[in-house]
């Protein structure tokens, strides 16, 4: 299995409060992302990093924001946190051919009250 | 845009019968295409992929074969087992590193 963490593995929050997921990764890949998963929708991107310091919107990015400042560590951070946010979010990573794999993490369910 | 359609489920069957999940998509240029499996309170993981038209991607029994002309990567089994009880997932690279999945589809299989 790749060596993605993700923490907390679950979080339970109220609205308007700021909340930060971390991912992890001990493979030194590239790419980096940010995805949530909700019933009916599959898995959406929200954002993505190629880089340390270099990252892009996905889809879904309203309310999200990311950062990357070492190789093996992608945060997202909810400023402020809507009940519209509830979901399941997963972290995953690739190396740099078109082909390469996504690695997936466990997931963090959040739940916001 | 880009886009991958699956087959609504879940999808019920007994033990040893055969599994047929339909996936169809709508991309620019020749994508690659992937079938992922998320097991009950798991991540998701890459069950087989195939990075070109015509090409067989197969993993664990699993088949999908990369039909440019029906624009489809239908996944299949001979003999599904209660083990492969999971939701599964459509998806395809639109370039530069960027997933495009399905909605899913679950699977169900009973002894």
């Amino acid at each position: 299995d790749a060596g993605i963490t993700q923490s907390p593995r679950h979080k339970v929050t109220e609205t308007g409060t700021p909340v930060t997921l971390r991912c992890h990764q001990t493979e030194n890949h590239r790419y980096m992302y940010w995805y949530r998963q909700d019933p009916g929708h599959g898995l959406r991107l929200i954002h993505y990093s190629y880089g340390v310091k270099d990252t892009d919107k996905g889809e879904v990015s309203d309310g999200y924001s990311v950062s990357r400042s070492k190789t093996e560590d992608f945060l997202l951070t909810l400023e402020s946190a809507t009940s519209s946010q509830t979901s399941v979010y997963f972290c995953a990573i690739s190396g740099l051919a078109e082909t390469d794999t996504q690695y997936f993490g466990p997931g963090t369910r959040l739940t916001v009250l | 845009g880009n886009s991958v359609t699956q087959m609504e489920g879940p999808v019920t069957l007994s033990e040893e019968a055969f599994l047929t999940i339909n996936c169809t998509y709508t991309a620019t240029g020749y994508p690659s295409l992937f079938w992922y499996v998320q097991y009950p309170g798991e991540g998701l993981q890459l069950l087989l992929k195939a990075t070109k038209a015509d090409d067989k991607g197969s993993n664990k029994g699993f088949e999908a074969t990369y039909r440019k002309e029906t624009t489809s990567f239908h996944l299949e089994k001979g003999s599904v087992q209660v083990s492969d009880s999971a939701v599964y997932f459509c998806a395809l690279n639109t370039g530069f590193q960027k997933l495009v999945f399905g909605t899913g589809t679950r699977l169900l299989v009973s002894p």
